[in-house]
């Protein structure tokens, strides 16, 4: 099945810096790919997503991009807020396909 | 509010009682997915309805889980005979197509 990792396992990063979080996936096969933010005590909120025809998008201070080739892909967060602050999981699965394949999440610490 | 959700919001059993969780998906949403995820990990698939079949399950399901859709609307989680390793977050998501959204959970602790 899919395997998904992600790195760092914890960025700490000042308040208005930019935080990259960057996840693999090993299934050539994948082509949907979400990002969630997960604050304590909540369920996963999804924030933005991509598919594999596309190697770029953003949505106002977040963008995610693409390497198929290099089966990887990263969430970028531009002038990061205290609020920015939860762990942030990456996902992958076959468009349609149903079942989800996370990775264990990066703690994200934005210090004002 | 019309986001996904389930019912507790937290259980505290005791080992070998059963549990039931409720899931209310959004309404338009035909897909609902369960998933559980325990204290640093991602959320880890568990099975999945397509309105009220259910079309695949994790080899995570053992036989002390049941879930239903009866009516294809809301869907019901149950636990048999809970043991220690069964205290997770179960979240419960629902989708029209690939863009899953989550409730916020049912944390089951088993004592």
């Amino acid at each position: 099945g899919e395997n998904v990792e992600q790195h760092p396992s914890t960025l700490s990063v000042q308040e208005g810096d930019s935080a990259v979080i960057k996840c693999t996936y090993s299934d050539s096969a994948s082509n949907y790919f979400p990002w969630y933010k997960q604050e304590l005590g909540k369920g996963p909120q999804l924030i933005i997503d991509i598919r594999s025809n596309v190697g770029e998008k953003k949505d106002q201070r977040i963008a995610v991009t693409l390497n198929k080739t290099a089966k990887h892909f990263s969430l970028h967060i531009t002038e990061t807020q205290p609020e920015d602050s939860a762990v942030y999981f990456c996902a992958a699965s076959t468009y349609g396909n149903n079942r989800l394949a996370f990775g264990k999440g990066n703690q994200v610490v934005v210090i004002p | 509010d019309t986001g996904v959700s389930q019912n507790p919001r937290h259980k505290i059993t005791k080992r070998g009682q059963n549990v039931t969780f409720r899931c209310d998906p959004i309404s338009e949403h035909n897909r609902l997915y369960w998933y559980r995820q325990t204290l640093g990990q991602g959320p880890e698939f568990l099975t999945y309805f397509q309105n009220e079949a259910q079309l695949e399950k994790s080899r995570l399901l053992s036989d002390r889980f049941s879930a239903e859709r009866p009516k294809g609307s809301f869907s019901t989680l149950e636990i048999q005979r809970t043991e220690q390793g069964d205290s997770a977050m179960y979240l419960c998501a629902s989708s029209l197509d690939s863009e899953a959204f989550f409730g916020q959970g049912t944390r089951l602790t088993v004592v």
